[in-house]
């Protein structure tokens, strides 16, 4: 059981858009930068957006992030069957002094 | 370029031990924190702990606390992560990370070691 709770599984159809959510509380989410990170099958983890909006260098404009309170949202436009993969959330937590990642969510593109 | 490499697969028996090398290259070694980060087979993503830039100090998850030790060697650019008291449950493909910003922790997950299979089982 994550303290950082995450759908298991979204699913849309190539071009459209998703969005998936990250809860957590004020010791992690909501006084911290969130990350998140695409696991294409196979692979390792990969940086996709970073303190809560940004995104790294070659990353596509078609992903976004997003913080309100003690929750996050990462949200994708225009699906690709590329994008099939697992997505996490990750944010440091203060009162643990620990790093957290979300339980997962696997995106399939029908 | 960034790079980091990690050692070969691991298959160990309960109870044993295992030290899992990263050599980093491609940037000022000592400017950044380090993340270890384990996946069991069909799980997610588990934080294990944070080594800061000298090397000198560790933060790990409470879960593995006693269990694990990180450290860094400066003069070959290596940090390593070793677990012992080794458990079927410790089946996993671990990875070392690099923090997105110098001297920051927690700034960003950017930089991913290729991830090393250890194996536990009799």
């Amino acid at each position: 059981q994550s303290v950082l709770t995450q759908p298991p599984s979204v699913s849309a159809a190539p071009g459209q858009d998703v969005t998936i959510s990250c809860s957590g509380s004020s010791s992690n989410i909501g006084n911290n930068y969130v990350s998140w990170y695409q696991q294409l099958p196979g692979t390792a983890p990969k940086l996709l957006i970073y303190d809560n909006h940004k995104r790294p260098s070659g990353i596509p404009d078609r992903f976004s992030g997003s913080k309100s309170g003690t929750s996050a949202t990462l949200g994708i436009t225009g699906l690709q069957t590329g994008d099939e993969a697992d997505y996490y959330c990750g944010v440091w937590d203060g009162s643990l002094s620990a790093g957290l990642f979300g339980g997962g969510t696997k995106l399939t593109v029908l | 370029q960034v790079q980091l490499v990690q050692s070969g697969a691991e298959v160990k028996k309960p109870g044993a031990s295992v030290k899992v090398s990263c050599k980093a290259s491609g940037y000022i070694f000592s400017n950044y924190f380090m993340h270890w980060v384990r996946q069991a087979p069909g799980q997610g993503l588990e934080w294990m702990g944070i080594l800061n830039p000298s090397g000198d100090s560790a933060t790990y998850a409470e879960k593995f606390q006693g269990r694990v030790t990180m450290g860094r060697d400066t003069a070959t650019s290596t940090v390593y992560m070793e677990l012992s008291s080794l458990r079927s449950e410790d089946t996993a493909i671990y990875y070392c990370v690099r923090d997105l910003r110098h001297l920051d922790f927690w700034s960003g997950l950017e930089h991913w070691g290729q991830g090393t299979l250890v194996t536990v089982s009799s």
